[in-house]
Formats: C-alpha cells, structure tokens, sequence
C-alpha cells in the first residue's frame, strides 16, 4: 500500500504570501495518479489538481502543482483570504485504489 | 453540471446499520465511479470502497470489509452506501465523490480526480 505524507502539518501565512505544500508517496507512483484537494470548514473537499499538474475546472491559475517521482508540491502563488484551508493529496492506483494524505491546514498568520 | 446529492443526516444506535444515498443531480453517473470517503470529526479522509455502477463492480477498503456494502442503481444515478454493526468510533461525515477517468482499463487509463463531491452525511452513533 503506498503511503503519502504531507508536510508541513500546519502551514501559517499571511494573505499574499506564497504557500508550499509538500507530498511525499512511499514509493515512487506515476504523475497522472496525484490529485490535490482544498476543504474549508463544514464544506465539501474541492478538486483542485489532477495528473500532478493540470488545475480543474474553474481553479484559478495561482495554484500550481509539480512533482514526480515520490515528491510532489502544491503551490499557491499568493494567498487569499478564501485559501485559508486544509489540503489533502491523493493516489490513485490499486490495492487500495484511493489514498490520502494526512492534510496541511493553511492558517492565518 | 452535474451534482451528487446526498441523503440526510442519520442518528443511530450502537449495533445498527445506516444507508446513504448518493444522486447524480442533473446528469447521469454514465461511466464514471463513484467512491465513498469517511471523514471523523477533526480529522482527514479516508477512503472506505467505490462502485463502477455501470458493471456493479465494487471494492471496499480492508478496514470495513465485511461491514461495508456498496451498491448502485444505474438506471436511477444512484449510489447507496451501508455500513452495518456501527460503533461510537464510525461517528463522521460520509462524502461520495466522482470518479473521473478516461476507461477502465485496469492497465492503461487516464484519472482526473474525485472530479464532483456530495454535500455529505452526517452520521452520528450514540445510545
């Protein structure tokens, strides 16, 4: 079973500052199986990236994803206020086929 | 655009069983998958089975494997989850999310994310 671990735990920021939150799998995975999700308080978890890199639908482009291999990032370029939320990374593979990470929580500095 | 909507929210006691459902609002499921993910309070996510509604095909995480029953009805876009034996422990928010990918090919696909995610379950166990 491949393991993520997210880093930092807690991330604290002032707004328009750049955010980098890292991914790191326990074994080395394929880009196209990384996604990265955004969840505010008491709302849904939001698609963000997919394949490592492309943005979804309707993300705005200050938040950039990279990686391969077993590292991957999430960055957001400046953040606003509405950025303030907890991050999760996800594989998809088999056995099992959906693994998430532990989440960052991005807080107000 | 399609949105999943999900059942309300469920009290239960110990030892029960709760089912929740998950509607394609708007659209179909077509062939995407569905998967259900577990969220307890303050804590992350986790994912506990998915369902290729299409085929009827469906696999559950180890952790609720005997517990879990995951089923589809494709004529409806509906996707039902049910957990039984429940304990304080399974207290949470239960989402089904889309599974957006190109085929399912178990060798050569293309997967663009849990693409669409219902609002929820709340599920709370006490006596």
């Amino acid at each position: 079973e491949i393991v993520l671990a997210q880093s930092p735990g807690t991330l604290s920021l002032s707004p328009g500052e750049r955010a980098t939150l890292s991914c790191r799998t326990s074994q080395s995975v394929t880009s196209n199986s990384i996604a990265w999700y955004q969840q505010r308080p008491g709302q849904a978890p939001r698609l963000l990236i997919f394949g490592a890199s492309s943005r979804a639908t309707g993300i705005p482009d200050r938040f950039s994803g990279s990686g391969s291999g077993t590292d991957f990032t999430l960055t957001i370029s400046r953040v606003g206020p509405e950025d303030f939320a907890v991050y999760y990374c996800q594989h998809y593979g088999s056995a099992p086929p959906i693994t998430f990470g532990q989440g960052t929580r991005l807080d107000i500095k | 655009q399609v949105r999943l909507v999900q059942s309300g929210a469920e009290v239960k006691k110990p030892g029960s069983s709760v089912k929740v459902s998950c509607k394609a609002s708007g659209g179909t499921f077509s062939s995407y998958g569905i998967a259900w993910v577990r969220q307890a309070p303050g804590q992350g996510l986790e994912w506990m089975g998915q369902i290729i509604p299409i085929f009827g095909i469906a696999k559950s995480a180890q952790k609720f494997q005997g517990r879990v029953t995951i089923t589809a009805d494709a004529s409806t876009s509906t996707a039902y989850m049910e957990l039984n034996s429940l304990r304080s422990e399974d207290t949470a928010v239960f989402y089904c999310a889309r599974i957006a990918r190109t085929n399912w090919n178990p060798k050569q696909y293309d997967f663009y994310g849990l693409d669409v995610w219902g609002q929820g379950t709340s599920v709370t166990v006490s006596s």
